[in-house]
């Protein structure tokens, strides 16, 4: 789907480390954006809300960088539960509601 | 609360057999929907309803029905099963259509179409 892109990877990283993935749109009216976490076979689960030019919870940060037209992700001190499939969202405003269209995923495994 | 409910978890078909996936909500919300997941495909919007009486289609309704006669509830419906039909869906809904367009999801149903 072209208009959400991500790098599906899969991300390798050891415990304790920073990783970062970005996700970029094409559509230059959306205005929100929403990271979902996803675990093997499990429904997705909202990870952050984006509705200005970032957000952090936590060791999760989102970044959103309006003129490349991409958010990213960054993890810091990785667990072995962040071990999951992170998938962007962007929110269109301009044009029909209720259409959300998902990335395909960011697949990360945080190891021992 | 029970949230966003699916049914079935598990659901096998033979081509051209029909079934309804159920999907009901407790939480009075506005807006519900269907998703498809794919291996490598990611989730892909197959019908979504803005309020009870309201539909629409996303970006892959071909072979789908989708009805919306209570604010609880938004059944999907395979009218001729498809072995293209083989998938994991799901079911979620949301408070409105502003600010808050959280997505609860319920814990899907996967589908496999011999």
């Amino acid at each position: 789907r072209k208009e959400v892109e991500q790098d599906p990877g899969p991300f390798n990283v050891p415990e304790g480390a920073t990783v970062a993935f970005n996700c970029t749109y094409s559509n230059s009216a959306s205005q929100s954006f929403f990271w979902y976490r996803q675990d093997c076979r499990k429904e997705p689960k909202l990870l952050m809300s984006v509705y200005s030019s970032g957000n952090e919870d936590g060791r999760f940060t989102a970044q959103l960088n309006r003129a490349s037209q991409y958010i990213s992700l960054l993890i810091r001190d990785s667990k072995l539960s962040d071990s999951a499939t992170y998938l962007c969202v962007p929110l269109d405003r301009g044009s029909t509601l209720g259409r959300l269209y998902f990335g395909r995923g960011t697949q990360l495994t945080v190891w021992p | 609360n029970a949230g966003v409910t699916q049914t079935p978890k598990f659901q096998v078909l033979k081509t051209g057999q029909s079934m309804t996936l159920q999907c009901a909500q407790d939480m009075n919300h506005e807006y519900m929907s269907w998703y498809r997941q794919d291996p490598g495909m990611g989730l892909r919007l197959i019908h979504y309803s803005v309020g009870a009486g309201i539909t629409d289609q996303g970006e892959v309704p071909n072979g789908y029905n989708v009805s919306r006669s209570t604010t609880e509830d938004f059944p999907l419906r395979l009218l001729s099963a498809a072995p293209s039909q083989t998938s994991v869906y799901f079911c979620a809904s949301s408070p409105g259509l502003g600010a808050n367009e959280k997505l609860f999801f319920g814990s899907g149903t996967q589908l496999s179409v011999l």
